[in-house]
């Protein structure tokens, strides 16, 4: 199985900051990686798809980049409705694994 | 809008078979991957295993030797069974659309089931 690391496992930040978060293969997927937000209670949703591809919707103040086995998910300015828990997940064979997640916090 | 809602018990006894639905709306059933992810309470997500419209799977190997995943198109649903459960296996259970194999765009929201006798 190919193991997803992220870091940090949480962070605190406040509204209008640069926030970075970081997710590490075990070994190269190419740009077979995901980013989901996940808000508590809910069911996640995909924000990031390809590594770098923004889904249908999502604001423009979040983006992802990286390649091989490094990968990054960064959100350019933080809004209110922001914080939440992120997970980064490779889909470049199966089993289809996460990272552990990372939690955004005020 | 595709709407996926995930239906069956909420409480399974231990040792017995896990089943649930996951029931597509707006749009088509064809074409498409249907997954199953799972999240205990606080922990993070695991993919279970994932169908395709002509029935072929991918399924966890950590679960493999308990999942049966089926897909009936004329009912737009798809299901999971796990068999044997423990309470290691209660969590939410999600299903989800892959718009392209591992990539879910859309997801029910959620389940809670409880393994407990």
């Amino acid at each position: 199985d190919i193991q997803m690391t992220q870091s940090p496992s949480s962070l605190s930040a406040s509204v209008g900051d640069r926030v970075t978060i970081t997710c590490r293969a075990s070994q190269s997927i190419s740009s077979y990686l995901n980013w989901y937000q996940q808000k508590a209670g809910k069911a996640p949703q995909l924000l990031i798809y390809s590594a770098s591809n923004l889904q249908s919707g999502v604001p423009s103040r979040f983006s992802g980049s990286g390649s091989g086995t490094d990968f990054t998910l960064t959100i350019s300015s933080l809004q209110p409705e922001d914080f939440a828990t992120y997970y980064c997940q490779q889909s470049d064979s199966t089993p289809v694994t996460f990272g552990q997640g990372t939690k955004v916090e005020i | 809008q595709v709407q996926l809602q995930e239906s069956g018990p909420g409480l399974v006894k231990p040792s017995e078979t896990l089943s649930l639905t996951c029931t597509v709306s707006g749009g088509s059933i064809s074409g498409y991957y249907w997954s199953w992810i799972r999240q205990p309470a606080g922990k993070g997500l695991e993919w279970i295993g994932r169908i395709f419209m002509s029935g072929s799977s991918d399924y966890n190997p950590a679960l493999k030797s308990r999942v049966t995943l089926s897909v009936d198109t004329s009912k737009k649903h798809f299901s999971l069974k796990l068999n044997s459960v423990t309470a290691a296996d209660t969590a939410v259970y999600y299903c989800a659309r892959d718009v392209t194999a591992g990539t879910a765009d859309h997801w029910g929201q959620g389940t809670l089931v409880t393994v407990s006798s």
